[in-house]
């Protein structure tokens, strides 16, 4: 069966980089995403990583996957106040479903 | 930009009334998707429909049902609202890549 897990809390100081990790069962899995919520907000798709890949960077943010232990991580270089939301990833396996984690909220410290 | 648009943002319903959820996308997409989101249980699938007239269960129908006539517009249907359907309600469209999300329906149900 699908599960992605994750980290419930993180709370990191202004300036420095956070990680976020996750976990799926999956090995089926197409596509990997994360995803940010602000308060009172939909989800905004941040990134994504195709199985076939292990890392991608895209400005501040650097997604790794390791696909023989199921291990997801995003890393968000030099945190800043508005990067303070909720993170959650997902995967899409079979058809276009995704099963999300059940977020992690991160706190940015000033 | 694909653009999600959920009708109301806050709603409160009594017990026992039917309510209509209301999710219109502009991309001509053919799979939309209903999640809740509920504090530490993550987004759990409702319903989602592959196109026009198609819809399949999620992991939680139970007390819920779907309408897909036109392929823009996606709605979810409280047949009797309970207490228990007091939830964030996310409709999300899938593109290439991913989901876009709409903004939510916060319900409330007394």
């Amino acid at each position: 069966g699908e599960d992605v897990e994750q980290s419930l809390f993180l709370s990191v100081r202004e300036g420095d980089s956070s990680v976020i990790n996750c976990t799926y069962t999956d090995s089926s899995s197409t596509y990997l995403y994360w995803y940010k919520q602000e308060p009172g907000a939909g989800l905004q798709l941040l990134t994504y990583i195709f199985s076939n890949m292990d890392m991608k960077q895209d400005q501040r943010l650097t997604v790794l996957l390791n696909k023989k232990d199921k291990h997801l991580s995003l890393r968000i270089a030099d945190t800043q106040t508005g990067d303070s939301a909720i993170y959650f990833c997902a995967e899409k396996a079979a058809g276009n479903k995704l099963t999300f984690g059940g977020g992690t909220r991160v706190l940015v410290k000033p | 930009d694909v653009k999600v648009t959920q009708s109301s943002r806050y709603l409160v319903k009594r017990t026992g009334e039917k309510v209509f959820l209301e999710c219109v996308q502009d991309m001509d997409h053919e799979n939309m998707f209903w999640y809740r989101q509920d504090p530490g249980l993550g987004l759990r699938l409702i319903y989602f429909s592959y196109d026009v007239k198609m819809k399949e269960k999620g992991d939680i129908p139970e007390g819920y049902s779907v309408s897909r006539e036109k392929k823009e517009r996606f709605s979810l249907i409280l047949e009797s609202a309970s207490t228990n359907q007091t939830s964030m309600y996310l409709c999300a469209s899938f593109s290439n890549y991913g989901y876009t999300f709409g903004s939510g329906t916060r319900l409330t149900v007394v």
